[in-house]
């Protein structure tokens, strides 16, 4: 079985400073870990993966997400927030050889002027 | 490439009807699926199609049912609407072809509600 966790509700962060948004996998196997974001009445945004090789992905937005095996964690980041950040940030994990992604419940990100 | 594309974007049911939710893939993607997303809740997989042909059901599939008779198209129909299935739906697709290396892309989304 493949499974998220997103252990956060809600998220605040002042506009300038750094953001962070959890997320922490369950998986057998090597995982495939992806990144969604979703402005309010929008679909979801891919944001970033991780497949394999280097540990830190860069994608969109000036997001970065760094993959660590030991901690089971793919955590998203962005080194200054910005207001338009502000939206509901998803986590997917994919275990090789499975159809579908298992999401995370999801993060809302307040960015705060 | 438009991408997925979704209609309607909003519907209002009365407790019993039926409607079909449209959705649309032009990238030549295998996989399907269709989502629903409550507040608060995340998204929970309703169906799935790996190709034409081939659907199987996800998490939540009581109420909906779906057919995919060409590699474009995976509609969602609701036999008799009910209250609980008032959300937002969500149809993604992605290639398949490459295990996880491809990226899931999902439609702008169906409003509905159903009163």
């Amino acid at each position: 079985a493949q499974s998220v966790a997103q252990p956060e509700d809600q998220v605040n962060v002042a506009e300038g400073n750094p953001l962070t948004v959890k997320c922490t996998y369950s998986v057998s196997g090597n995982p495939y870990l992806f990144w969604y974001v979703q402005y309010p009445n929008r679909g979801l945004q891919f944001l970033l993966k991780y497949i394999t090789g280097d540990n830190l992905v860069k994608g969109s937005y000036g997001f970065e997400a760094e993959f660590n095996k030991s901690q089971t964690s793919f955590h998203l980041k962005k080194p200054s927030a910005l207001v338009s950040d502000s939206a509901l940030y998803f986590c997917a994990v994919l275990a090789y050889g499975n159809n579908r992604l298992a999401f995370g419940k999801g993060n809302q990100v307040v960015v705060i002027p | 490439n438009a991408g997925v594309t979704q209609t309607p974007k909003f519907r209002i049911l009365k407790i019993g009807q039926s409607m079909t939710l449209q959705c649309t893939q032009d990238m030549n993607h295998n996989y399907m699926y269709w989502y629903r997303q409550d507040p608060g809740m995340g998204l929970k997989l309703i169906y799935y199609s790996v190709g034409a042909g081939i659907t199987d059901k996800g998490e939540v599939p009581n109420g909906y049912n779906v057919s995919r008779s060409t590699t474009e198209d995976f509609p969602l129909r609701l036999e008799l609407a009910a209250p609980s299935q008032t959300s937002v739906y969500f149809c993604a697709s992605r290639k398949g072809s490459g295990g996880a290396t491809d990226t899931q892309y999902f439609g702008p989304g169906t409003r509905l509600t159903v009163l």
